[in-house]
């Protein structure tokens, strides 16, 4: 059972506002994921981390920033939520190469809306 | 660089029926390849996972998946499909479980 945690689970801002997604693990792992799944189901990476303070920007540009000053923590950061940041987004974590396949466990998701 | 491509964005089956969902990747270096399905307003979670060795990987729920390295295919089947397998399903290519990169996603339905 992944123990992968997301809140809030369902956010509504008006814009302008800043938020944070908590997304915490309790399964040590070293890497950890944010994705963010339009309506139309395709999932983006838009930050990873390998470790405590690592973060890298993923495949698709995203205005939010992320931290990682503990290994099971990795928040993400809108300063300044607009219309264009509603989606879906996903939490996710695996192990260190060496001792998996980098299959992904993955929180149940924050849906934001921003109005 | 690694791609996937899942052919069928809706597949509608009957239940019992056969389910048959496809995903065709290609990487640069031998892949490690995942299946994960998503039920609504939840995360995805992983079904089945091909590394190295058998071919013929089983997971959860009954699905099962061949690594056809001839034909870059990884395709997802079922032999009889009920109404709770209705949801989205991925596939996705991890080059040496690096970072993965899924497809765009398969609808399920099943029918009555």
């Amino acid at each position: 059972e992944a123990d992968i945690y997301q809140t809030p689970r369902y956010l509504v801002i008006g814009t302008g506002k800043k938020i944070t997604l908590e997304c915490s693990q309790t399964m040590g792992h070293d890497k950890m994921y944010w994705y963010q799944q339009d309506p139309g189901m395709e999932l983006h990476l838009i930050h990873y981390s390998y470790g405590v303070n690592s973060t890298e920007k993923g495949d698709l540009s995203s205005e939010s920033t992320v931290s990682r000053i503990r290994t099971e923590h990795f928040p993400l950061t809108l300063e300044s939520a607009r219309p264009s940041h509603t989606s879906q987004y996903l939490c996710a974590s695996s192990e260190s190469t060496s001792g998996g396949a980098g299959e992904l466990f993955f929180g149940e998701g924050s849906r934001l809306t921003v109005l | 660089a690694q791609s996937v491509t899942q052919l069928g964005s809706h597949v509608s089956v009957s239940e019992g029926a056969l389910v048959l969902l496809r995903c065709n990747y290609s990487s640069s270096v031998p892949p490690y390849l995942f299946w994960y399905v998503q039920y609504p307003n939840q995360g995805l979670q992983l079904l089945l996972k091909y590394t190295t060795g058998a071919t013929l990987v089983k997971g959860i729920n009954g699905f099962e998946a061949e690594f056809k390295k001839s034909e870059t295919s990884f395709h997802l089947t079922k032999p009889s499909a009920h109404m709770s397998d209705a949801a989205e399903y991925f596939c996705a290519v991890s080059p040496n479980a690096g970072k993965s990169t899924f497809g765009d996603g398969t609808t399920l339905t099943v029918k009555p």
